[in-house]
């Protein structure tokens, strides 16, 4: 079964710059298209970004466009999300998830991202 | 975007008893295509990442139990427990995946009463 584990949370301070990886248990998962959400502490769930199969499309969430990078290491099984200008509303838990076809079955545990000064 | 509303936002239901959560998108979420609905449900417990349930709107997962079914098309659906469990007081979350941007429900929280 296929496992997904984030990493690379903590606390950084607005302005500042993260990255976040995605690793995955094995190969297959780089057959499969990956999304990024995220979740307020307490609260709803938001879609952040995706990366295709092939790393050749990549679609952000408004709220991070322009400011948030997905990409991807098949070597590696993993995939990354670069985010710069942080802010203290990007404050969440961000997950990675496999995005199948009948729907985004497999989630990691997901690491928490705090923006504060 | 689609927006997803969902009711109630939540629910405590006596153990055994029958739970039915809906959920409303803005704009129809069945394909014309292949004739699926790009709905899915989700459970959240504390501390965990979501669950998924259902897919295509009624097809259970594997491994998920058979109290768990889910109805409806185009823009109106239904998460149904037909016999609730202590182990099923969680958050659950309807979500679109008929567009790449996807988007959820608020939430209900379902508790034992």
């Amino acid at each position: 079964q296929l496992h997904l584990v984030e990493s690379g949370g903590g606390v950084v301070q607005p302005g500042r710059s993260l990255r976040l990886s995605c690793a995955a248990s094995e190969s297959t998962f780089n057959t499969y298209p990956i999304h990024w959400f995220r979740q307020d502490p307490g609260k709803g769930l938001e879609w952040v970004a995706i990366i295709s199969r092939d790393g050749s499309e990549r679609y952000y969430g408004d709220s991070v466009k322009g400011r948030f990078t997905v990409s991807r290491d098949y070597s590696m099984n993993a995939v990354y999300l670069e985010m710069h200008s942080l802010r203290p509303e990007d404050t969440a838990v961000y997950f990675c998830a496999r995005g199948a076809v009948a729907a985004d079955d497999y989630w990691g545990q997901g690491t928490l991202v705090t923006v504060s000064s | 975007d689609i927006v997803m509303t969902q009711s109630p936002e939540s629910l405590a239901v006596s153990l055994g008893e029958r739970a039915a959560i809906n959920c409303r998108s803005s704009q129809t979420v069945l394909s014309r295509s292949n004739k699926k609905n790009y709905l899915a449900w989700y459970q959240q417990k504390p501390g965990q990442p979501p669950k998924l349930l259902i897919y295509w709107a009624s097809a259970r997962e594997s491994g998920v139990p058979d109290r768990f079914s889910g109805s409806g098309s185009g823009t109106d659906f239904t998460l149904t427990i037909s016999s609730l469990q202590a182990e099923d007081v969680a958050v659950y979350y309807c979500q679109q995946y008929y567009t790449t941007a996807r988007t959820f429900g608020q939430g209900t929280k379902v508790e034992i009463k």
